[in-house]
């Protein structure tokens, strides 16, 4: 089961910064937060990941609160073309398999 | 670089049937992971293999198998088909370096119709 809790659905205007929440109560101190998202007809797309500390590349940033229960994925930017499901997933490592809950459906709009 | 190629793109089967569904990973990625995706139950771990032994499975049927070649390419088969097992199929490949991997990039998957 996944070990997350994600909201079911989200609205963001184009143009403005879209922030997911995620929570995750029962991390493990080996444990990563991982997003991928999900546009439809496609894979899942890697987006970002971190331990503790907070991470940002091209795409997005993440925060991720200093007792590691929850996090934030922010879009700063959003556009059309990032409405898809959000997924946030713990890890332990790179040698586990993904364990995909429902995710967020973002929804961006005009 | 080329992207992960699942082929085909989509399948109609009938139930009893068996089906061989194949994914080339990107050059020089040497894990693949199989997943099922339906409407009811989401993304679901299939199983992954890694340099053609297969590291980690989910919890499927027997029914549902897969392999790896030397080249890396992957194929999962699933035998007597049930109208349950209509779903879209997606398969990652990792570079798995040192064995671990970061990030997965996933093909667009095979989408499979059981009637």
């Amino acid at each position: 089961d996944a070990k997350t809790t994600q909201p079911p659905s989200m609205d963001c205007a184009e143009g403005r910064a879209a922030n997911l929440p995620c929570n995750h109560s029962t991390i493990s101190g080996n444990e990563y937060v991982y997003w991928y998202r999900q546009i439809h007809s496609q894979g899942p797309q890697y987006i970002i990941h971190g331990l503790k500390n907070n991470e940002t590349n091209e795409m997005a940033s993440l925060i991720i609160t200093e007792d590691r229960k929850s996090s934030t994925l922010i879009l700063p930017h959003a556009t059309l073309r990032d409405t898809a499901v959000y997924y946030c997933i713990v890890r332990v490592s790179g040698n586990t398999p993904l364990v995909f809950g429902k995710g967020t459906r973002l929804s961006v709009i005009a | 670089k080329a992207g992960v190629t699942q082929t085909p793109r989509y399948l109609i089967k009938t139930r009893g049937q068996q089906v061989t569904l194949s994914c080339s990973p990107i050059s020089g990625h040497r894990s693949v992971s199989w997943y099922q995706q339906t409407p009811g139950q989401g993304l679901q771990f299939l199983f992954e293999y890694f340099s053609e032994t297969q590291r980690n499975k989910g919890n499927f049927p027997g029914r549902f198998s897969g392999r790896q070649f030397s080249n890396s390419r992957s194929e999962m088969n699933v035998s007597t088909l049930e109208l349950g097992d209509s779903a879209l199929y997606l398969c990652a490949s990792g570079p798995a370096v040192s064995s671990t991997n970061e990030k997965l990039f996933f093909g667009s998957g095979t989408q499979l119709s059981v009637l």
